[in-house]
């Protein structure tokens, strides 16, 4: 009973480094979405897909690219890593479409805690 | 301004009070509204969906208020382990994915 999974669970960069946070859900779920958690800000939404091929930006995707070839995997790009982006990063799925708020439950991962020095 | 805003917190109560959680968002196309509940930085897990007739699981009972664009939390008869975080949610349009998060409004019930 897997969910959603992500990886890794820690990183630590320095800054200018890539590296990329895997997703992937096995609930075969159209929508999914990162989120970035930081303290007094609560969740923040990065990028999200509500399905294979489409992404759109939510609302603070700079430094981020992410990509959705399969309806299971969303990976989060961070190109060139900032201190600013040091934060705890959540991926998230739903159902989606329509029928109400029961599709639209979001499944999240155990969440990515990154530093960037 | 956030487009969902939630009172400051924390909350402070003991065991056996009733605590009300207030939140507000901006965006009146908003269509569906949830609260979440997050453990010590843990991942959010949905706690109740809010429906516009208001809705009641057990000790717990949202309300939403479209013309005011305000939704409420109430729990009753709290307990010790009612001690999370609990986050407003709404989502923009008529898409999941799309959703948007308060910032949180920490709750401590003590013995």
């Amino acid at each position: 009973n897997a969910g959603v999974t992500q990886t890794p669970k820690f990183q630590v960069l320095k800054t200018g480094q890539s590296m990329t946070l895997q997703c992937a859900q096995d609930m075969n779920h159209e929508y999914m979405s990162w989120y970035r958690q930081d303290p007094g800000m609560g969740l923040r939404l990065i990028h999200y897909s509500v399905g294979a091929g489409i992404t759109d930006q939510g609302e603070v995707p700079n430094g981020y690219n992410v990509s959705r070839s399969t309806t299971e995997d969303f990976p989060l790009r961070l190109l060139s890593a900032a201190p600013s982006q040091t934060s705890v990063y959540f991926c998230a799925s739903s159902a989606g479409g329509v029928g109400g708020p029961t599709n639209e439950k979001l499944f999240f991962g155990s969440g990515t805690q990154l530093s960037v020095l | 301004r956030k487009e969902v805003e939630q009172d400051p917190g924390p909350f402070n109560v003991p065991e056996g009070a009733t605590v009300a959680f207030n939140c507000t968002y901006s965006n009146s196309a908003s269509q569906s509204f949830f609260w979440y509940r997050q453990d010590c930085r843990k991942e959010p897990k949905l706690l109740m969906s809010v429906y516009s007739s208001g809705n009641e699981d057990g000790r717990f009972t949202a309300q939403l208020n479209r013309a005011s664009q305000y939704i409420s939390l109430l729990i009753r008869d709290s307990k010790l382990s009612d001690s999370a975080t609990y986050l407003c949610v709404v989502n923009r349009g008529n898409q999941g994915g799309k959703l948007i998060f308060g910032q949180g409004t920490e709750l401590s019930v003590k013995p």
